[in-house]
């Protein structure tokens, strides 16, 4: 069975903080994708980073950076120097490698920067 | 071009009624999705099709949610005597689904279904 856990239900820190995400996925599949969504209060999904299960090389895009241990199945995700725009709920996700494969989203967690 | 579009956007019924959410993929996208997200809740997987094979059911909560997709395009998720449990954003998303590589799934803007 697939399973995503993230254990943090909400953060809260004060802008300019540094706050990483914790993502933990189950799969038995060997080849598999990984992702990172955003969902601001807006409320539509904003896709943010697909890697594959292959490419353990960590990823770097501005103030966000991703680190994916396949040894410890973890996935997690570093916002660098936070700002009130970050506010959000952020979603880790899982899916097959085929070309369609439904994805396993973790129940979220609610990050919340403060001015 | 166009989307993935939801509609309506928000629906409110009443304990016991049936209800339909209307689901427009993106033309060309022959991989159609829902997913619903409760209250506080990440996304749910429901039920996926894929061109013409026979759609995976494994995520629907029970034998009162049903979909279609009817031409290989519109989908329709029936949600039959609704309960309040029920209430939740639906999404829908679409993708190619071609090759063997990852096709990206973009998703609609939902559905906001309240049951009384």
């Amino acid at each position: 069975a697939q399973k995503v856990t993230q254990a943090q239900t909400e953060i809260s820190v004060v802008e300019k903080e540094d706050v990483t995400l914790d993502c933990v996925y189950e799969t038995r599949d060997t080849t598999y994708y990984l992702f990172w969504y955003k969902q601001p209060p807006s409320g539509e999904l904003v896709f943010l980073i697909r890697r594959n299960s292959f490419d353990e090389q960590n990823e770097i895009s501005g103030r966000y950076s991703w680190n994916f241990q396949k040894s410890t199945s973890s996935f997690n995700f570093t916002i660098t120097a936070s700002q009130v725009v970050d506010s959000a709920v952020y979603f880790c996700a899982l899916s097959g490698y085929s070309s369609a494969s439904k994805i396993i989203f973790g129940s979220g967690t609610r990050l919340s920067i403060r001015p | 071009g166009a989307g993935v579009s939801q509609s309506p956007s928000n629906k409110v019924t009443e304990k016991g009624k049936d209800v339909e959410l209307r689901c427009d993929p993106i033309s060309g996208h022959t991989a159609l999705y829902w997913y619903r997200q409760s209250l506080g809740q990440g996304l749910e997987f429901l039920i996926y099709f894929q061109g013409n094979s026979a759609p995976d059911k494994s995520g629907l909560p029970s034998d009162r949610f049903s979909a279609e997709r009817t031409g290989g395009s519109v989908s329709t998720l029936t949600i039959q005597r609704t309960q309040q449990e029920d209430s939740a954003v639906y999404l829908c998303a679409s993708s190619l689904a071609h090759g063997s590589g990852y096709n990206e799934q973009f998703f609609g803007p939902g559905t906001r279904l309240t049951v009384l």
